[in-house]
């Protein structure tokens, strides 16, 4: 089954540590990208990125950091600038090599809670 | 810099009616708009969508209407079920190809009555 997978699913850390949350698709989807959500509020973009070795800052990308060394994967690091880190977070990828706008495929999300 | 946004948190609606969320824009460079349906705990599912060559867009019981000129898109849902009751956000990419940003907007919390 073709799909995107977070894991984990919940996550605990403490404050002063750094995590990585994994994202892994096999969809063969070029652009994948990293949302937070908090309680009451929409999804603010973290990072994103479209070809291997290449990605770009979004909205909210202080105390965060990604990589892209494979098409198929997408971990994003949680470090310990960042000031308030508990959150849902949510990976997606969607095609765009095609030149066409597509929709955007999401992960089932990690919830990251400090403690 | 809220570039996509949806100003009612919530709405509710009787069972059967017609359920309308509505979002607006700032970005005159978004051409293709996408509605998500979120349930807690869970990731968004893709409904609906719209390139900016259009004004509107059906898909069984949803449609979705874009104004250019208003900047504004709303979502049809007819007629409304239960399980429609979930969070709703809308969605906007600006660019032909590359990598567009995909920007979200707070979304509104549908409720349908029985």
């Amino acid at each position: 089954d073709g799909g995107i997978t977070q894991s984990p699913k919940y996550l605990f850390r403490k404050e002063g540590q750094n995590v990585t949350l994994s994202c892994e698709q096999n969809l063969n989807h070029d652009a994948m990208y990293w949302y937070r959500q908090d309680p009451g509020q929409g999804l603010r973009l973290i990072y994103y990125s479209q070809i291997v070795n290449d990605f770009q800052k979004g909205d909210i990308a202080e105390g965060y950091s990604v990589s892209r060394e494979k098409k198929e994967s997408f971990p994003l690091t949680v470090t310990s600038a960042q000031k308030n880190p508990t959150a849902f977070y949510l990976c997606a990828s969607r095609i765009t090599s095609t030149g066409w706008n597509t929709e955007a495929f999401f992960g089932q999300g990690t919830r990251l809670t400090v403690v | 810099d809220q570039q996509v946004k949806q100003n009612s948190p919530s709405l509710s609606v009787q069972e059967g009616r017609i359920s309308i969320l509505n979002c607006d824009y700032t970005n005159s460079m978004f051409d293709y708009f996408l509605w998500y349906k979120k349930y807690p705990a869970e990731g968004p599912t893709f409904l609906i969508s719209i390139s900016s060559i259009k004004d509107k867009n059906e898909d069984g019981r949803f449609t979705v209407f874009l104004n250019k000129s208003a900047k504004h898109l709303s979502l049809h849902i007819v007629p409304s079920q239960p399980g429609d009751s979930a969070v709703y956000f809308c969605a906007a990419s600006a660019g032909f190809q590359g990598a567009q940003k995909l920007v979200f907007g707070q979304g509104t919390r549908l409720t349908i009555n029985p």
